[in-house]
């Protein structure tokens, strides 16, 4: 089945980076895009990007552009996003989520918590 | 952005009762290839987001047939004909048509 596990919660300062891995199995890594998209304390969903796990093509959502880094290694079926310079409004669970073409993000990492905190 | 409005944000049902969320988009999500790119999620507690409804009107695997989606262009809708315990949460909508995809604030639905 198919299955996205992500890596453990984080607790960072003020202007550091944080690097959030997603392992992918249970179907052809090369084949869907991976998606991010966070959600702060007690608010709603933002979406980050994407990327493409097959060419390692991205697309950022321009707010954070400049400041998420995804990056894939195709040979352990794993997407990492990084996030730097960190703000206490970075808080957030940080979930991946398959996308299938058109027809939405299938299935979601159980999510990592990023604490900003100094 | 596009921007998307859910309404209500706040939903109190009764069990065997339906439901109706309503949600909105600053511009139409009609593709020029005729499907409408919008998104159901429900978000459970405790839980990630799961999949509900894609392209407006078509139910994710696994999906109860209770659930349906409807709408074009602008404004779309979701259903539950008779709602269940297990159906509490908070509902998204979600545009795909361009990046960044943007969510509607959510609807919490409570029993």
């Amino acid at each position: 089945q198919v299955q996205l596990v992500q890596s453990g919660a984080e607790v960072k300062k003020p202007g550091a980076s944080v690097k959030v891995s997603c392992k992918a199995s249970g179907y052809t890594f090369s084949g869907h895009y991976i998606d991010w998209v966070r959600q702060a304390p007690g608010q709603g969903l933002e979406w980050m990007g994407w990327i493409n796990p097959n060419s390692g093509g991205t697309n950022y959502a321009q707010k954070f552009q400049g400041r998420v880094t995804m990056t894939r290694d195709t040979s352990i079926s794993t997407v990492y996003m990084e996030l730097s310079r960190l703000r206490y409004d970075d808080t957030a669970i940080y979930y991946c989520a398959r996308e299938i073409a058109v027809a939405g993000l299938d299935h979601w990492g159980r999510g990592t918590l990023v604490a900003v905190s100094s | 952005d596009i921007v998307m409005t859910q309404s209500p944000l706040s939903l109190p049902v009764t069990p065997g009762e339906p439901a109706s969320i309503s949600c909105r988009s600053s511009q139409s999500l009609l593709h020029r290839n005729g499907d409408n790119y919008l998104d159901w999620y429900l978000q459970k507690p405790g839980q990630s987001p799961q999949l509900l409804v894609y392209l407006g009107s078509n139910r994710a695997s696994g999906v109860p047939d209770r659930f349906s989606g409807s709408g074009s262009g602008t404004e779309y809708t979701l259903r539950i004909s008779r709602v269940e315990a297990e159906d509490v949460g908070v509902y998204y909508c979600m545009q795909a048509l361009q990046t960044p995809y943007t969510f509607g604030q959510g609807t919490k639905l409570e029993i």
